[in-house]
């Protein structure tokens, strides 16, 4: 049981170049979601899914594209990336069946930037 | 506007003393207060969470400390230790795994 794993582990870009992150997990979770990490700035909510073919922004979602066509992945694109989009990324996910209070697993996270 | 409002930024313990972190928020419907572990370089972990329903919850070293009237929860980390060492997320969310919302984080140092 691998949890929630993420593809890659680092990747440099130019600005203007786009790029996809893999999230993938095993533990059969219905919602999912990406979070960026800036110093200072905690965990903020990119986008969200609460099921296979269904997203939904969140706190920042400008310059992020998403798709969730297997229930298991979740990938996180960016068509043109900007330097402002240097941070780290964590994906999570999280089970819809049980009780409402189900932790949320996060993945080890992608660290990108954007020159 | 920031939901859930973390403090201090940092935090500095000596070996064997009290760590204290505080949160609050503002809305109240959410129902579900989770804090995260996190080591550098790895992703957050659940550390301990409370409901509302409850004061209190204590695992090992690690207290949760819930006020619902001031819309305030705390973590106390008794006998901080070096290996505890990380940032430190507190959360919320509203009934129903609407997506969490985080504070902006404490580092703690704890120094020998």
């Amino acid at each position: 049981n691998a949890g929630v794993t993420q593809t890659p582990k680092f990747r440099v870009l130019k600005t203007g170049q786009s790029m996809t992150l893999l999230c993938a997990q095993d533990m059969n979770h219905e919602y999912m979601y990406w979070y960026r990490q800036d110093p200072g700035m905690g965990l903020r909510l990119i986008h969200y899914s609460v099921g296979e073919g269904t997203t939904a922004k969140g706190e920042v979602p400008d310059g992020y594209n998403v798709s969730r066509l297997k229930k298991q992945n979740f990938l996180l694109g960016l068509e043109s990336a900007a330097p402002s989009q240097t941070s780290v990324y964590f994906c999570a996910s999280v089970t819809r069946t049980g009780q409402d209070y189900n932790e949320q697993f996060f993945g080890p996270g992608t660290r990108l930037t954007v020159l | 506007q920031q939901q859930v409002k973390q403090s201090p930024q940092s935090l500095i313990v000596q070996k064997g003393g009290i760590s204290i972190i505080n949160c609050a928020y503002e809305n109240t419907a959410f129902d579900y207060f989770p804090w995260y572990q996190q080591f550098p370089g790895k992703g957050p972990a659940l550390l301990i969470a409370i409901r509302p329903d409850v004061s209190e919850k204590k695992e090992g070293r690690f207290t949760i400390s819930f006020n619902k009237s001031a819309k305030q929860f705390s973590l106390h980390i008794m006998d901080s230790q070096p290996g505890d060492s990380a940032t430190y997320f507190c959360a919320a969310r509203i009934t129903g795994n609407t997506p969490l919302v985080f504070g902006k984080g404490t580092r703690l140092s704890v120094i020998a």
